[in-house]
């Protein structure tokens, strides 16, 4: 059974770089592809922006100019780094796997990390 | 505003059914397959739906999912105390600022 854990600052200033990190046990990280999805308080899901087990990413459009998702094959780990935040970035980040990319059949979202909180304040 | 549209809420007494909307267009549900998600406060989502109709192992057929048109359903039968939770429907849409988007969540009650 794939197990998905979040991990990285709770807190994050103004301007600063959130960066999250999402390891992956129980499972393959190849052959799949790897989802950040948060959820604001008092809000529904945001998509936020995938890898492929190739490197292919396609991030939220609203979200394009400050995002970027990487992996870390060996290690098992997925990361989001989202640049210059504000107050709106608040918000609990989950990481999700699929097996398919977009418009595919495999566009589903089959395992999900437990989220990790991050605010943004000063 | 979410691109796909949910019920904010709805609710019925243990052993009735619920039905969830979520309407979309040509752009994401019209073209595109549809999956479901169960979510409890401080849990990790369960998905309950992929491909519009199929149920991942483990997921009681009491779950169903439906798709026609721009529009797909989610229904619950048997509603139990541990269905309350929010529940959200998600899709790729494919128009010109591709994205994958979820609808806006819908709260299930059980009275």
């Amino acid at each position: 059974q794939v197990q998905l854990q979040e991990s990285g600052p709770g807190l994050v200033k103004p301007s600063e770089t959130l960066s999250l990190t999402c390891t992956v046990s129980g499972g393959f990280i190849t052959f799949y592809y790897w989802s950040w999805i948060r959820q604001s308080p008092g809000k529904g899901l945001e998509w936020v922006g995938y890898i492929s087990h190739s490197g292919n990413t396609r991030y939220n459009p609203s979200l394009k100019s400050r995002v970027s998702i990487s992996v870390d094959t060996p290690k098992k780990q997925v990361s989001l780094n989202l640049t210059s935040v504000t107050a709106a970035d608040t918000a609990v980040y989950y990481c999700a796997r699929h097996p398919g990319g977009a418009a595919k059949s495999g566009y589903y979202f089959d395992s999900w990390g437990r989220g990790t909180l991050v605010t943004v304040s000063s | 505003q979410s691109v796909l549209t949910q019920p904010p809420s709805v609710s019925a007494a243990p052993g009735q059914r619920v039905t969830i909307s979520c309407s979309g267009n040509s752009s994401n549900i019209g073209n595109n397959y549809v999956s479901w998600y169960q979510h409890l406060p401080g849990t990790a989502p369960k998905l309950l739906i992929y491909e519009n109709k199929k149920r991942p192992s483990g997921i009681p057929d009491r779950f169903s999912g439906s798709k026609s048109g721009t529009s797909a359903t989610l229904g619950i039968t048997g509603l139990q105390t541990g269905d309350e939770a929010d529940y959200y429907c998600g899709v790729w849409d494919s128009s010109l600022s591709a994205s994958g988007v979820f609808g806006g969540g819908t709260k299930v009650t059980v009275l």
